[in-house]
């Protein structure tokens, strides 16, 4: 069954440093998205994209943050410049077309900002 | 604005109890749409269920069933005869008709069945 892949797993970086979290969304979807989980917290809407341009973004998403589908397959989100409270668990997520409803998360990525 | 409250935040049951994880939600909206996730201790999130506004059909499968009440902005969570598999944070989520909407999620509710 086709699933939403992400890499790295786990990501640990200092403070101000930048980070590209990477995911591979199902093949033929064409909705994607990334949210966040704060360690124990519920998960949050970072950003969607769609047809190459951003969507809607949450207030969370502000410039240190952008978004990225450089080729066919990949879709990344940056961090330009991390602070500590970025610590959390990233989620991608993908969506077949408008019509269908289901958001498929990709296991995530754990970002700890030392 | 669109609200999901789950107001329990933790739940202990023991092994083949039945268990309801509930969940109430807040949207202007006539058409939206209500979906329950699990995560277990690995972290990944889990599809479980999506239900429309327009069927209020409860909906059951194996061991979970889900009891949608738009007069109440319920959509609640049974499981029936829990495991300890079952064990993970439970959460609720909305979304908007129309277009790629993003989810709005509860707190999450954490479901430990004790063997």
């Amino acid at each position: 069954e086709p699933e939403v892949t992400q890499t790295p797993s786990h990501q640990v970086t200092q403070m101000g440093q930048e980070v590209i979290l990477r995911c591979v969304p199902i093949s033929n979807h064409l909705y994607f998205y990334w949210y966040r989980q704060i360690l124990g917290q519920k998960v949050e809407f970072l950003v969607s994209f769609y047809n190459n341009e951003i969507s809607e973004k949450s207030e969370i998403f502000d410039d240190q943050f952008s978004v990225e589908r450089p080729d066919g397959s990949n879709f990344t989100l940056k961090i330009r410049s991390t602070k500590l409270e970025d610590s959390a668990m990233y989620f991608c997520a993908s969506s077949l077309d408008r019509s269908s409803k289901e958001q498929y998360f990709g296991p995530g990525t754990r970002l700890t900002v030392t | 604005a669109q609200k999901v409250t789950q107001a329990q935040t933790e739940i202990s049951v023991v092994e083949k109890e039945d268990v309801t994880l509930d969940c109430v939600y807040e949207t202007r909206d006539t058409t939206y749409y209500l979906f329950w996730y699990k995560q277990p201790p690995s972290g990944e999130l889990v599809f479980l269920i999506r239900r429309n506004s327009f069927d209020e059909q409860n909906e059951i499968s194996g061991r979970y069933s889900w009891n949608f009440q738009k007069s109440t902005s319920s959509f609640n969570f049974t499981i029936t005869a829990s495991q300890v598999v079952d064990s993970a944070v439970y959460f609720c989520a909305l979304s908007e008709a129309g277009g790629n909407t993003p989810l709005v999620f509860g707190k999450g509710t954490r479901l430990s069945v004790i063997a």
